[in-house]
Order: C-alpha cells, then sequence, then structure tokens
C-alpha cells in the first residue's frame, strides 16, 4: 500500500508569497497525482489532474509538478480564497485510492 | 455534471441507513462513482468504488464488510449502505465522479456531502 505524506502540516503565509506543497509517495509511482482544494464547509474541488494538468475553471497561479515519489503544489501569488486546505491523491494497485494527511494554507 | 446526495442524517448506534447520490448531466453507466469519508476535523478517506454499468463494487480493506455501496443505472443514483451504525461513523461523507486521464485516475467531481451522526 502506497503511503502519501504531505508536508508541511500547516504553512503560515501571507497573499501575495508563493506557496509549495509537497506531496511524497512512500515508493515510486507510475501513475499520475492529482490535487484537491477544500475551503472551510465546502466539498473538496478537483484543482490538478495527471501531476500538472489544471482543472477546469482553476487560475493558472495553480500549477503541479514532481514524479517519481515526489511531487509538488505551487501557488504563485496567494489570493485570499486560496487559504484552505490542500490533499494530493493517486490510484494504488487496484481498486485502491489514496489520499495524503492534508496541508492547511493559512494566512 | 453534477451529484447531488441526500440530506443529513441523525441516528441511533445500531440503526441502518442509506444515502444517496444522483448524477445527472452526463452517460451515468460510463463512470466509476465512488465514495469518500472525512470524519469531524479531519481528511479524506476513500471508502470504495461501484461501475453503474455492472454495480460491481470495489472496498477499501479496510472498510469492507462495514458499508455496501450499490447503485440502480435506471435513476442514476448511487447508494452508501450500513447494516448497523456505529457512533464512529459519524462523518461527512461525499461521492465522487472517477475519470481517468492518460496515467492517472482523478475525482473531478464532488457530490455537496452528507453528513451522517450516529448519537444515542
Amino acid at each position: 500500500e502506497i503511503v502519501l505524506t504531505q508536508s508541511p502540516a500547516t504553512l503560515s503565509l501571507s497573499p501575495g508569497e508563493r506557496a509549495t506543497l509537497s506531496c511524497r509517495a512512500s515508493q515510486s509511482v507510475t501513475n499520475s497525482v492529482a490535487w484537491y482544494q477544500q475551503r472551510p464547509g465546502q466539498a473538496p474541488r478537483l484543482l490538478i489532474y495527471e501531476t500538472s494538468n489544471r482543472a477546469t475553471g482553476i487560475p493558472a497561479r495553480f500549477s503541479g509538478s514532481g514524479s517519481g515519489t515526489d511531487f509538488t503544489l505551487t501557488i504563485s501569488s496567494l489570493e485570499p480564497e486560496d487559504f484552505a486546505v490542500y490533499y494530493c491523491q493517486l490510484r494504488d494497485n487496484w481498486p485502491m485510492y489514496t489520499f495524503g494527511q492534508g496541508t492547511k494554507l493559512e494566512i | 455534471v453534477q451529484l447531488v446526495q441526500s440530506g443529513a442524517e441523525v441516528k441511533k448506534p445500531g440503526e441502518s441507513l442509506r444515502i444517496s447520490c444522483k448524477g445527472s448531466g452526463y452517460k451515468f453507466t460510463s463512470y466509476w462513482i465512488g465514495w469518500v469519508r472525512q470524519m469531524p476535523g479531519k481528511g479524506l478517506e476513500w471508502m470504495g468504488i461501484i461501475f453503474p454499468g455492472d454495480s460491481d463494487p470495489k472496498y477499501s480493506p479496510s472498510l469492507q464488510g462495514q458499508v455496501t455501496i450499490s447503485a440502480d443505472k435506471s435513476i442514476t443514483t448511487a447508494y452508501l449502505q450500513w447494516g448497523s451504525l456505529r457512533a464512529s461513523d459519524t462523518a461527512m461523507y461525499y461521492c465522487v465522479r472517477r475519470a481517468v486521464g492518460w496515467n492517472g485516475y482523478y475525482f473531478d467531481h464532488w457530490g455537496q456531502g452528507t453528513l451522517v451522526t450516529v448519537s444515542s
């Protein structure tokens, strides 16, 4: 079973700053990673799929990268609405799906 | 695309429950539908998934036997069911549509969530 470890658990930044969120897999993966954003009181929404593709309607300040065991979500210049919890996810051996434990991005 | 879930539930331990997720705006039988649990103040946990085209559910090993996932393609609705609830089942439950990329799988649409509270 693949374990996804996200770091840091909490990231404190200010609007306008750059955010870098990490997601590390316990073993090298061939499948791509997805990222989700969950604002307080809302359902999660897809941000990034296939490691680096932005979902429909997601602003260009969000970008994803990585391969093997290390994946990164970058927000180039934080807007007030970006302060939320972010989760990475991949599909493990069929039919398992795994989420990271989340990174809380706070002001 | 929309996934619309049934409303919040308050139940007692030992009671049974079925919550629903109605899909619309796409071909329901072409996409897997999954369920994701979020316990209070915690992260996301994948529970299981079903292909409505043949109603063959798959479960997380940690939850196998504790819940039942089903689907009725005639009314484009998926279900998550408990035979005997426990206090530890208190959580928000999301249904999700699974999409497939060229080398990955992800959940491109989420329901609004159903809050289940189990308390005596």
